[in-house]
């Protein structure tokens, strides 16, 4: 099935400084989604890519599709206590499943 | 309130115990999941059902089995719990194919396996 690397594997980051994931396949990717899971909490969906090089913004993150399409990365500007979390890309695993990356767990101190 | 119950919200339970995960949907959809998530290893697929019926193996089913009869339930069961199955479980529904569709996840159940 289809693997996708993750890194890092934790970030911790002052308030307000920036925080980027990223997600890294050998194979090209159809699309890839990205999951946000509050401590405690289960995973949401935030966003889907699909075309290379797409970049879509959703308030303080960023996320970017390499133009190859093997590679993802998601960006907080100004990171709050409230991005506290963990990060997750998705992509097709094949059979109409979907592949999770490891994520990446963010921590934001004050 | 629409959207994914699970059930319980958290179990301990005696190896060699038999034990059912209760998962409910209302929204229709035609695809679900089952995942178990452990720390460092992320979300792994257990079993999944891309429509009532059918269901379909993922990463990791050894020990697992489910069922799917109606379009909104979609029962996970443990046959002989073992310590190794302690993990949080997630279920999760689709209405296309999840490569094109968004995921959407229960609450969870926290199983401890003694």
């Amino acid at each position: 099935g289809q693997q996708v690397m993750q890194i890092p594997q934790y970030q911790h980051v002052q308030e307000g400084e920036d925080f980027t994931t990223y997600c890294n396949s050998s194979t090209t990717l159809s699309n890839i989604q990205w999951y946000k899971q509050r401590p405690g909490g289960h995973p949401v969906f935030l966003i889907q890519l699909v075309k290379s090089g797409e970049v879509k913004k959703q308030k303080r993150l960023t996320f970017q599709f390499g133009e190859a399409k093997k590679n993802s990365s998601l960006h907080i500007t100004a990171t709050q206590t409230t991005d506290v979390g963990t990060y997750f890309c998705a992509v097709a695993g094949g059979g109409n499943k979907l592949t999770f990356g490891t994520g990446t767990q963010l921590k934001v101190e004050l | 309130i629409a959207g994914i119950t699970q059930a319980p919200t958290s179990q301990i339970l005696a190896a060699g115990r038999r034990m059912t995960l209760r998962c409910t949907q209302d929204m229709r959809h035609n695809a679900m999941y089952w995942y178990r998530q452990d720390l460092g290893l992320g979300l792994r697929l257990i079993h999944y059902s891309n429509t009532a019926g059918t269901t379909g193996k993922g990463e990791v089913p050894d020990g697992y089995s489910v069922s799917r009869a109606n379009t909104d339930d979609f029962p996970l069961t443990l046959a002989s719990a073992v310590p190794s199955q302690t993990s949080v479980y997630f279920c999760a529904s689709s209405s296309l194919a999840p490569t094109t569709d968004t995921q959407y996840f229960g609450p969870g159940t926290r199983l401890t396996v003694l």
